[in-house]
């Protein structure tokens, strides 16, 4: 099983570039989340997602937009990429319900020059 | 206030001995706690889940108090490969089911 796998691994945008980061799992997970991940500040969640065709914001949305059009993906878009959203970003996925365990991507790592 | 919050330590322990990790949250209405384990430039990954009452699983032991509103982590025996990020993750009430992650406890055990 891939699990959650994220696309790309690594990127490098310029300032006002936009871009979309694509998250696909396979286990058939109703809720998606996007969070990103920076020094001293922990996973802090974007957006995140109940079901497919729903979207919904996180801690820190603004800058983002999401779409979940098929169950099994989850992307994020940057429409003008600035400084501040260098980090890691990060997508898990995980089945309805309080209880149980997200499974994560490996991340992608970007940089904005 | 912060959601979650932990010591981010660094915690730097002998082989062997044991370690603690505190945890607190503030919505009284959370429904599920975990503890996940992150190594360095990896993505995070599920440690254990948190019961009320307390459960083990082998080296190690978690704790919830709902009426303090803190979770705990013990883990005894300490090994090198228990080096790594720990982060307390709490699940929101019914209805709000986003996890919320605390910012990690860093532990190096040292030989």
């Amino acid at each position: 099983n891939a699990g959650v796998t994220q696309t790309p691994k690594f990127r490098v945008l310029k300032t006002g570039q936009s871009m979309t980061l694509l998250c696909a799992q396979d286990m058939n997970h109703e809720y998606m989340y996007w969070y990103r991940q920076d020094p001293g500040m922990g996973l802090r969640l974007i957006h995140y997602s109940v079901g497919e065709g729903t979207t919904a914001k996180g801690e820190v949305p603004d800058g983002y937009n999401v779409s979940r059009l098929k169950k099994q993906n989850f992307l994020l878009g940057l429409e003008s990429a600035a400084p501040s959203q260098t980090s890691v970003y990060f997508c898990a996925s995980g089945m309805q319900g309080a209880n149980t365990e997200a499974f994560f991507g490996q991340g992608t790592r970007l940089t904005v020059v | 206030r912060k959601e979650v919050e932990q010591d981010p330590g660094p915690f730097n322990v002998p082989e062997g001995a044991t370690v603690a990790f505190n945890c607190t949250y503030s919505n009284s209405a959370s429904q599920s706690f975990f503890w996940y384990r992150q190594d360095c430039r990896k993505e995070p990954k599920l440690l254990m889940s948190v019961y009320s009452s307390g459960n083990e699983d082998g080296r190690f032991t978690a704790q919830l108090n709902r009426a303090s509103q803190y979770i705990s982590l013990l883990i005894r025996d300490s090994k090198l490969s228990d080096s790594a990020t720990y982060l307390c993750v709490v699940n929101g009430d019914f209805g709000n089911e986003k996890l919320t992650f605390g910012t990690g406890t860093r532990l190096t055990i040292i030989p």
